[in-house]
């Protein structure tokens, strides 16, 4: 089975930008998961999507959203960039319910300028 | 969020076993014991998991104490590619949204 596929793996971006990044998950796995990750925060939980429904959101401010589509295929939006928003964005796929274990992308490195 | 508290750093010997503690005396009745690595430059990679019996598969063992408050992760045979961060995190029913602490960096020396 092939794995988690992230596009792009990298992207610069400037201040004020939105930006969309995709996660194509693990064939059969209806459960996708968005982190970001920083040297200051480490990894930090995004949101969940599961059949096309967010269930679960972290505490990321509104500029963050997402979506998944019909293929269990997710993408999440970032607007109105800031330089702090600077990270590794990784998203993570996982069987049934997701409350299986998680199998992550190689992420996208988003650089903020 | 249940907390688990693992230690900054450890090191081992290449092809030496190697135990990995994590504590988590908060830990509920539905919590699964999860671990993860991350390999520089990687995304985390899931190792095992378990709720209340010890679990084996091809990369670890995972050990679990009987009041469940505390678990070892156990590589039977460091190897150089073993280097790494590892997270211990409790995962229950907040679907899909694993709490990642500062994990443990594991180095391995030849």
């Amino acid at each position: 089975k092939a794995g988690v596929t992230q596009t792009p793996r990298y992207l610069i971006k400037t201040r004020g930008q939105q930006v969309t990044l995709s996660c194509s998950p693990i064939s059969g796995h209806r459960s996708v998961s968005w982190y970001q990750q920083t040297p200051g925060q480490g990894l930090q939980f995004l949101f969940e999507y599961f059949s096309e429904t967010q269930r679960n959101k972290g505490n990321f401010p509104g500029r963050f959203s997402g979506r998944q589509f019909s293929n269990s295929r997710s993408e999440m939006n970032v607007s109105t960039l800031e330089l702090g928003d600077s990270a590794l964005y990784l998203c993570a796929s996982s069987s049934e319910d997701g409350l299986n274990e998680q199998y992550f992308g190689p992420g996208t490195r988003l650089t903020v300028t | 969020d249940a907390k688990t508290t693992q230690p900054n750093s450890m090191e081992s010997n290449e092809e030496e076993p190697v135990h990995l503690p994590c504590n988590h005396s908060t830990i509920s009745g539905t919590d699964y014991i999860h671990w993860y690595r991350q390999l520089p430059s990687q995304g985390p990679e899931y190792v095992i998991h378990g709720l209340t019996s010890n679990v084996n598969n091809r990369m670890a063992s995972l050990a679990i104490a009987e009041d469940r408050k505390s678990s070892t992760l156990i590589l039977h045979r460091a190897t150089l590619r073993d280097a790494a961060v590892y997270y211990c995190i409790l995962y229950g029913t907040s679907y899909g949204k694993l709490t990642f602490g500062q994990g443990t960096i594991l180095t391995v020396h030849p």
